[in-house]
């Protein structure tokens, strides 16, 4: 059974440009947040989806968006890069059988350089 | 607002020791989760214990047990016979009924040979 899988693994990027980051949940689970952890710090909540729409949001701006798609797996969009998003991008899955704040599984994340 | 303070940025024991990592939160909620997460190098967050915050017995797993008191509003995690496998980074996350949430900042576990 595969866990959480994103992808790429690394990437470098210049000021101004735009990322998308990948994301497949793990098997049977229905709703993905993305998180941003800067190095040295905890994970931030960006946002999470569930049946494909924004269903929360975290203190990001508007360049930070997303998707969902019908099978579940998550994009994760950021405009205009600026060095400060240089970080590590999660994205983690949760079953809805476990109701609010259920148990989160991680993928290793992405972690994008701005250079 | 809710926040999540874990004051012990970094922390060595030698392997066998117990070492204990602090955790204070903070919320307006009644109703809310605690959690602890463990970061390998790998950078994958690994779930070890949900706590919600009408249960407050500890709990014990193997080596690892929690002491949840919401009369200080702390959930320390106690390691017992520490193992160089348990060297990573530690995080406390507080969560309410939005789903969403809150990690600290960790800490980071040094287990020495």
């Amino acid at each position: 059974d595969a866990g959480v899988t994103q992808s790429p693994t690394h990437l470098i990027k210049t000021r101004g440009q735009q990322v998308t980051l990948r994301c497949s949940p793990k098997s049977g689970h229905d709703t993905v947040s993305w998180y941003q952890q800067a190095l040295g710090q905890g994970p931030q909540f960006i946002f999470q989806y569930y049946e494909e729409e924004e269903r929360q949001r975290g203190n990001f701006p508007d360049r930070f968006s997303g998707h969902q798609f019908p099978n579940y797996s998550s994009e994760l969009n950021v405009n205009a890069l600026l060095l400060g998003d240089s970080a590590l991008y999660l994205c983690a899955s949760s079953s809805p059988w476990t109701g609010y704040a259920g148990e989160l599984f991680f993928g290793e994340g992405s972690r994008l350089t701005v250079l | 607002a809710q926040k999540v303070t874990q004051a012990q940025t970094e922390i060595s024991v030698v392997e066998k020791e117990d070492v204990t990592l602090d955790c204070v939160y903070e919320t307006r909620d009644t109703t809310y989760y605690l959690f602890w997460y463990k970061q390998p190098p790998s950078g994958e967050l690994v779930f070890l214990i949900r706590r919600n915050s009408f249960d407050e017995q500890n709990e014990i797993s193997g080596r690892y047990s929690w002491n949840f008191q919401k009369s200080t509003s702390s959930f320390n995690f106690t390691i017992t016979a520490s193992q160089v496998v348990d060297s990573a980074v530690y995080f406390c996350a507080l969560s309410d009924l939005d789903d969403k949430i809150i990690f600290g900042k960790g800490t980071r576990l040094h287990i020495l040979p």
